[in-house]
């Protein structure tokens, strides 16, 4: 597709469920981006993907939450046992590679909408 | 990355121009401004980027003081679809080893109101 796409779009769950959230980045970008937004707050980092690799996954809020990355394109945010802290719209982004030397606008989904019930 | 003030609201009027400013005091010399705006119920959407000259593109101009320190969005003629949050950000290259590279840090921005 021409951009970043989320799936679901809704996603609402009992506590104590796991979910699982995917995002189809940009052909060709190999930059991926994870935030979360809380209703009325700004987004919060959560993860970076560079290829299939992580150099930061500082924004992971506990070890409840993983993502991966596989054949550098397709990333899926994995939330086990989630919480309804965990309610939120999950933000996917993708960049061209080399977004850290030269500038390359990041590109972002629609975004997850996630309710724990 | 550099810390960035916005005021968390401003009002303009349909077709005036929209002066958004950002406060970047201890922005340091390789780091570049951005700016995103996020409509309701979207995802963010890059505006514009400069490091130290004025930047002027087909949705704004940005205008860079020459300290740096400061910046100003302008969205020349607003329209109602330009209500958004605006989000100023700074920040700049990877360094060796470090984990700042990828990662834009939003801040709360300012809520833009255009009203007709």
């Amino acid at each position: 597709g021409a951009g970043v796409s989320q799936s679901p779009s809704n996603k609402v769950t009992e506590k104590g469920k796991d979910v699982e959230l995917r995002c189809d980045p940009i052909s060709g970008h190999t930059a991926l981006y994870w935030y979360r937004q809380s209703l009325g707050q700004g987004l919060e980092f959560l993860i970076y993907f560079q290829g299939n690799s992580a150099p930061d996954k500082s924004g992971l809020p506990s070890d409840r939450f993983s993502a991966e990355r596989t054949g550098g394109s397709v990333s899926t945010l994995t939330i086990q046992r989630t919480q309804q802290e965990d309610s939120a719209v999950y933000l996917c982004a993708s960049s061209h590679w080399d977004w850290w030397r030269r500038f390359s606008e990041a590109f972002f989904g629609q975004g997850t909408r996630l309710t724990v019930v | 990355d550099a810390k960035t003030t916005q005021p968390p609201s401003m009002d303009c009027a349909e077709g005036r121009a929209a002066n958004l400013p950002c406060n970047h005091s201890t922005i340091s010399g390789n780091e570049y401004v951005y700016w995103y705006r996020q409509i309701h119920s979207q995802g963010p959407q890059y505006i514009i980027h400069g490091l130290k000259n004025n930047e002027t593109n087909e949705m704004a101009s940005l205008i860079i003081t020459e300290d740096r320190k400061s910046s100003t969005l302008i969205l020349p003629h607003a329209t109602l679809r330009d209500t958004a949050v605006y989000y100023c950000i700074v920040r700049g290259p990877s360094n060796a080893g470090g984990t700042s590279y990828g990662k834009l840090t939003f801040g709360q921005g300012t809520i833009l109101t255009v009203h007709p």
